[in-house]
């Protein structure tokens, strides 16, 4: 199948600092990608929709200025968290579509953030 | 407001025992259902996937599930699981162009 890169995979950040997180799309073009967020032993939330060379569609919730997402390319899409706070530590997974059948994804191994 | 509900959170098996996870979702249109699997560790794997057709979806791994439209439910089975089906199991639904994913289900099986 289709292979979703993220990186880094973990990281660890004082709070009140930015961190960036990437998601590549590595064989295969992809025109939607999408941002979740994982809490433990809790479900994906879905925290927003991005669309190459567009702005970013953010569910109900999430800050849009907190969470910056970009997606300038069709094999790449970035989420940065804005003055990170200890309760943004989370997992965050992003996932993307090859278009053709809808809702299909493919998953990033997720990046685990930490903020002290 | 569209949703999924999984109402299985934690489920105990032994070995050659027969399972069936829940789930629900609540939207009157167009869905496409899908369950997917997360082993310890590792990323979301998709398991089997409905758009259309046959009810009943063969997945990977000895998988299947079965749509059924006038209840709204699309529940995951195996007839024998194995202590390696140890896992997260997601449920999830495409309302218009978004993949919403159920509360999970884990699942510990023993040898």
């Amino acid at each position: 199948g289709a292979v979703v890169s993220q990186h880094p995979s973990r990281v660890i950040c004082k709070s009140g600092t930015s961190v960036k997180i990437e998601c590549r799309s590595l064989d295969f073009q992809a025109t939607t990608m999408f941002w979740y967020r994982q809490f433990p032993k809790q479900s994906l939330m879905l925290m927003a929709t991005s669309n190459e060379g567009s702005k970013a569609t953010y569910e109900q919730g999430v800050e849009k200025d907190k969470f910056l997402i970009n997606h300038a390319s069709l094999t790449l899409s970035t989420l940065t968290v804005t003055s990170a706070h200890p309760e943004d530590s989370s997992f965050y997974i992003c996932s993307a579509r090859a278009g053709g059948i809808p809702g299909e994804l493919f998953f990033g191994e997720g990046s685990r953030l930490t903020v002290l | 407001a569209q949703s999924v509900s999984q109402h299985n959170h934690h489920v105990i098996l032994s070995e050659a025992a027969s399972l069936e996870l829940g789930c629900n979702y609540s939207y009157g249109g167009t869905v496409n259902l899908f369950w997917y699997v997360q082993y310890p560790g590792q990323h979301l794997q998709l398991l089997l996937k409905y758009f259309s057709g046959d009810p009943l979806v063969k997945g990977i791994k000895g998988f299947e599930a079965e749509f059924i439209k006038s209840k709204f439910s699309f529940n995951l089975r195996k007839p024998s699981v194995q202590w390696s089906d140890t896992a997260e199991y997601f449920c999830a639904v495409t309302f218009t162009d978004k993949l919403i994913f159920g509360t999970g289900t884990r699942l510990q099986v023993f040898p």
